[in-house]
This record gives C-alpha cells, structure tokens and sequence, in this order.
C-alpha cells in the first residue's frame, strides 16, 4: 500500500480555510484516497473520499492533482469546533482492511 | 441504531491480570477490527475479522486473542495485562471486508486501559 506524509500539526483561527496536504508518491492505479477525522475522546469518522479531481461534500473538500501524488483536504471556514486530528489513508478497491494502515494524522488546532 | 458500542470505557487492571474489552455492532458488518492508539503513533490495527469464524492478526497481534462467534460482537481478549498495553482501544467495523479503498470504517467512542 502507498504510505503517506501529513503534518504533524497546524494551527487556524476561527473562519479561515485550512488545507492539509497528503503526499502519496506510490499511490496506485487502482488506489483511492480517503480521509478520517478524529475528535478528542472519540472514535475516528470518515469524512470524504476521492479518486481524481475535486469532491466535495457538505464537511470538506478534497483536491486531487492529476498525477495524483498529493491530495488536499480543505476545511472550509473552520470553526473551534473543528479541532481534531486527520488522517489520510491510501487504499485499493479490492485491499482488505487488515493491510490499511492510519499514520500520525494532523493535528488541527482553531483557535478564537 | 446504536452503530459500534464498546465496553467498558475506561478501565484499571494490574500486572499480569486478564480481562476482555468488548465490541458489538448492530449493523450487519461483515468486517470487524481492534485498533490501538497510542500518543503521537496513530492507530494500529491489533486483530481483524472479515466474517464469523474468521480471524487474522493485524500490524500489533502479541499479547491480544480474539474470536468472532458472531457477525455482531468481536471480543478482545488480554490474558496477561503488561504496562506496554497501556493505551486507548478503538473497535471498527465495516460493511464489507474486502473493499478498505472505498469503504469506510466506523468507529466505537474507545475504551481506555491503563495496566499498573
């Protein structure tokens, strides 16, 4: 599976954009990019996920160069309540979960 | 729809004492996982089940059993509590095992074991 590099961490103030960049440089052909976002306390949640070009959904939106090396996630006009790790994930259609792998993630800090 | 319930929350155990986290999930997931997290290492995949009977070892395996019985619980087993098993627990499931690109995960709120 493409390994992936993420931040560590990033800080915002409250009713900025924030982008958070993956790099995959293995990805695959086969592979689609998917992202996870974790609240203190809880169970990480998926939030989007994306092939090629640009999806978006009514949390996120998430940008896929054509070479499809890097993605990035876009947090539209954050809020406090946007503080939380994310975790980019790169995977196959037919990859069995046991081999998807989480990394560090980002650590987004939205502050007044 | 209670989606994926972990128990207990938060617990203590000593040394070498055994317990068993349990994981149940109510929407017919073919799928089921134990993760565990530590500070700053994400989540690590400890046990995974695609199905009933059907278990395999993740990334992190030593020192869990599990066993899957049936499509709603995965029960994870320590039969010999050490220090470095300190961490938060996260139980995981999915409609289908063999699709981790297009699929998704949900999650339990954790469990948190803290071993003295």
């Amino acid at each position: 599976l493409a390994k992936t590099t993420q931040p560590i961490s990033m800080d915002s103030y409250e009713g900025q954009e924030v982008n958070i960049t993956c790099s995959h440089n293995n990805i695959a052909t086969n592979d689609y990019i998917t992202w996870y976002q974790q609240f203190p306390s809880q169970g990480p949640r998926f939030i989007i996920q994306g092939y090629k070009t640009k999806v978006t959904n009514e949390v996120a939106s998430l940008f896929i160069p054509a070479d499809r090396k890097s993605s990035t996630l876009s947090l539209p006009r954050v809020s406090l309540s946007d503080t939380a790790v994310y975790y980019c994930l790169v995977g196959a259609t037919t990859d069995s979960w046991g081999k998807l792998q989480f990394g560090a993630g980002t650590q987004v800090v939205v502050t007044p | 729809n209670a989606g994926v319930t972990q128990t207990p929350k938060f617990q203590v155990l000593k040394t070498g004492q055994s317990m068993t986290l349990q994981c149940a999930q109510d929407m017919n997931h073919e799928y089921m996982s134990w993760y565990r997290q530590d500070p700053g290492m994400g989540l690590r995949l400890i046990h995974y089940s695609v199905g009933a009977g059907i278990t395999d070892q993740g990334e992190v395996p030593n020192g869990y059993n599990v066993s899957r019985s049936t499509t709603e619980d995965f029960p994870l087993r320590l039969l010999s509590a050490a220090p470095s098993q300190t961490s938060v627990y996260f139980c995981a499931s999915s409609y289908s095992s063999g699709t981790a690109g297009t699929g998704e995960l949900f999650f339990g709120e954790g469990s948190r074991l803290t071993v003295l």
